[in-house]
């Protein structure tokens, strides 16, 4: 059974704009996330992560926030680039397993 | 970009055929991963090592087996390869457990006929 879910399987959005992607986890002992991007044939890159004693975490254009209450996190994108065109993984990890579960990804095109 | 590398890239092979795929790490770091993706499942990790010597088993680990016997190189065998094992295998090191940055190689493309 997934423990992590990104129900959108994809996202297009315009040059410029915001990017929203989601992630829903149902492990209540999950508490540091991450997001990962990967482009076609390479491997999964960091992209930014968050512990569960903060609620947001920004790095450039990148921000994660994190609801613990709802079991939920998502990623915002500003502005959307190009470049950003690929897709998204949301992990979890936490108590006495530092295995991450990833979601399924959501993959994010860019229009000119 | 952490030292990872991953040989072969690219794998065709028949069913029924052993296949080792390498993972190679000049960072030092003591924990390795072997994940594969699919299509709607994400990564799921096959098996892990936490030291020389030192594996366990992941979410997907049958008809998988692995070994570690230098810190920088961890190797996933199928024994005997199944049409259901076509995937992306990568793999990722990290430095320490728990709440870690897991860094990842380039991944193999292993097609099984």
């Amino acid at each position: 059974d997934q423990q992590v879910k990104q129900n959108s399987p994809s996202l297009s959005v315009q040059e410029g704009r915001i990017s929203i992607l989601n992630c829903d986890y149902t492990n209540s002992m999950f508490d540091y996330f991450l997001w990962y991007k990967k482009y076609p044939a390479e491997g999964p890159t960091f992209l930014i992560s968050i512990s569960s004693i903060k609620d947001k975490n920004e790095d450039g254009r990148f921000t994660v926030f994190l609801n613990k209450s709802a079991k939920h996190l998502s990623l915002h994108i500003v502005p959307s680039q190009p470049g950003d065109s690929a897709v998204y993984f949301c992990a979890a990890s936490g108590g006495n397993d530092y295995k991450l579960s990833f979601g399924a990804g959501t993959t994010v095109t860019v229009r000119a | 970009d952490a030292g990872i590398t991953q040989s072969p890239r690219h794998k065709v092979t028949e069913t029924g055929t052993p296949v080792t795929l390498r993972c190679h790490q000049t960072e030092n770091h003591r924990y390795m991963y072997w994940y594969r993706q699919d299509p709607g499942h994400g990564l799921r990790l096959i098996h892990y090592s936490y030291g020389v010597k030192d594996t366990d088993k992941g979410e997907v680990s049958d008809g998988y087996s692995v070994s570690r016997s230098k810190t920088e190189d961890f190797l996933l065998t199928l024994e005997s390869a199944t049409s259901s094992q076509t995937s992306v295998y990568f793999c990722a090191i990290s430095e320490r457990e728990g709440r870690e940055t897991q860094y990842f190689g380039p991944g193999t493309r292993l097609l099984v006929l």
